[in-house]
């Protein structure tokens, strides 16, 4: 079964760091280009960021941009998100989603995991 | 960066009744490779996104062909022909032509 699934999310306080990760199975994962979207409670989805399958090319949303680092490790099948100086506005479920082709244009979001639950203080 | 705006927000419907949903985008999602980077989600409740339609009009595996998605440009709609209860949810696009990538803002379907 093609399978993603995240780990990582906690409470921290702002200011604080945190590594989301997330481990893809069923497939192989460096075929595909992976990204991270994000839900704040009762809001819509927001794209966070994306790399390539080989991981040579990542991208982020302007909010992110210099605070989030997204990587992969392909011998491992495993997404991260590095977060740092976190703010109260980054609480949120945060999803990763796989596109259907290795680098961009990611679309097509056919497999995402459940969720991990960051919550700022 | 491309805003994604969608119509209505709220969308009651009786089951067995059409339903249709609007979105556009502040650029054209026409690539030159001849297809528009335009997907539709729902996220029913509790739950994850589900990919709905792709590349504005290509259902997705396991679908209900009750769902059809049409469009090219900048102007969007996805029309579901009759509503079941099992529909009830966020229905949101996304436009995937450039980073960053954004969603509508979302319209919530319920059953009247």
């Amino acid at each position: 079964e093609v399978q993603l699934v995240e780990s990582g999310g906690r409470l921290v306080q702002s200011g604080g760091s945190l590594r989301l990760s997330c481990a893809g199975s069923g497939f192989t994962f460096s075929h595909y280009a992976l990204s991270w979207v994000r839900q704040a409670p009762g809001k819509g989805l927001e794209w966070v960021s994306g790399i390539s399958g080989s991981g040579n090319g990542a991208y982020y949303a302007d909010s992110v941009e210099g605070r989030f680092t997204i990587s992969r490790a392909n011998s491992e099948n495993t997404l991260y998100l590095q977060i740092h100086s976190l703010r109260v506005d980054d609480t949120a479920t945060y999803y990763c989603a796989r596109s259907p082709l290795m680098g961009r244009p990611f679309y097509a979001f056919q497999i995402w995991g459940q969720g991990t639950v960051v919550a700022v203080s | 960066d491309i805003v994604m705006t969608q119509s209505p927000l709220s969308l009651p419907v009786t089951p067995g009744e059409p339903a249709s949903i609007s979105c556009r985008s502040s650029q054209s999602l026409l690539h030159s490779n001849g297809y528009n980077y335009l997907d539709w989600y729902l996220q029913k409740p509790g739950q994850s996104p589900q990919l709905l339609i792709s590349l504005g009009s290509n259902r997705a595996s396991g679908v209900s062909d009750r769902f059809s998605g049409s469009g090219s440009g900048t102007d969007f709609t996805l029309r579901i022909t009759r509503v079941e209860a099992e529909d009830v949810g966020l229905y949101y696009c996304m436009q995937g032509l450039q980073t960053p990538l954004s969603f509508g803002q979302g319209t919530r379907l319920e059953i009247k």
